[in-house]
């Protein structure tokens, strides 16, 4: 079964200051994709970014990249020049098969 | 109207009331989603449609029924419900690929549900 895992229930960050969020999960497929959403305390959840196993590269949006190590099943997402308004709960996230695989969730918060 | 909406945002009822909750997405998606959230607990996937038809259903009581009469509506019906069953009740959308994959989901903002 795939499984994730956030160890990170809560996280703070310095504005303008890089932050590194944890996510590993396990999965016996070959092909998948990998997300981060971000839940802002209005609750709409949102996509950060997105991963394709298959490709080497890591993914980059912006102020967001991720260091996806596949052969360690491991995607942590980094946040640069931290913004208060990325104050928010993060989500990693698994899929394959159709459906969706949540982590627990880190809580970040973004200090002036 | 865009994105992926649902009604009500708020909903407070009896445990012996039925009600329903509803979800539209307006992204022309084949594949839609229901998601509880709780307090400190990772989202549970509850109900899948992918073309309509129910392809996940997580163990779910029976006091849940979804509904999905189209590719662009879901439903909620909620019947005799306990109060542990309070949550953020989340609906998303997203477009099945042909590699049997899912692409990126699209949220809605959720109803806040409480059962007393």
């Amino acid at each position: 079964a795939q499984t994730v895992t956030q160890s990170q229930p809560e996280m703070s960050v310095q504005e303008a200051e890089t932050v590194t969020l944890s996510c590993t999960y396990d999965t016996s497929e070959n092909n998948y994709y990998l997300f981060w959403y971000k839940q802002p305390p209005s609750r709409q959840m949102i996509l950060v970014i997105r991963q394709e196993a298959y490709k080497q590269q890591n993914a980059t949006e912006n102020r967001f990249s991720v260091n996806f190590q596949k052969a360690a099943k491991s995607f942590s997402l980094k946040i640069s020049d931290s913004q208060l308004g990325d104050t928010a709960m993060y989500f990693c996230a698994s899929s394959n098969t159709g459906k969706l695989i949540f982590g627990q969730g880190t809580t970040l918060q973004v200090k002036p | 109207e865009t994105g992926v909406t649902q009604t009500p945002r708020h909903l407070v009822m009896g445990m012996t009331n039925k009600k329903s909750l509803k979800c539209e997405q307006h992204l022309g998606h084949n594949a839609m989603y229901w998601y509880k959230q709780s307090a400190k607990k990772p989202l549970e996937l509850m109900f899948v449609y992918s073309l309509e038809e129910r392809v996940e259903n997580n163990s779910v009581p029976s006091r849940f029924s979804p509904e999905c009469p189209n590719s662009s509506h879901l439903f909620l019906h909620l019947h005799t419900l306990q109060p542990e069953d309070s949550a953020l009740y989340l609906c998303a959308s997203s477009q099945a690929l042909a590699s049997g994959g899912v692409g990126e989901q699209f949220f809605g903002p959720g109803t806040r549900l409480t059962v007393l």
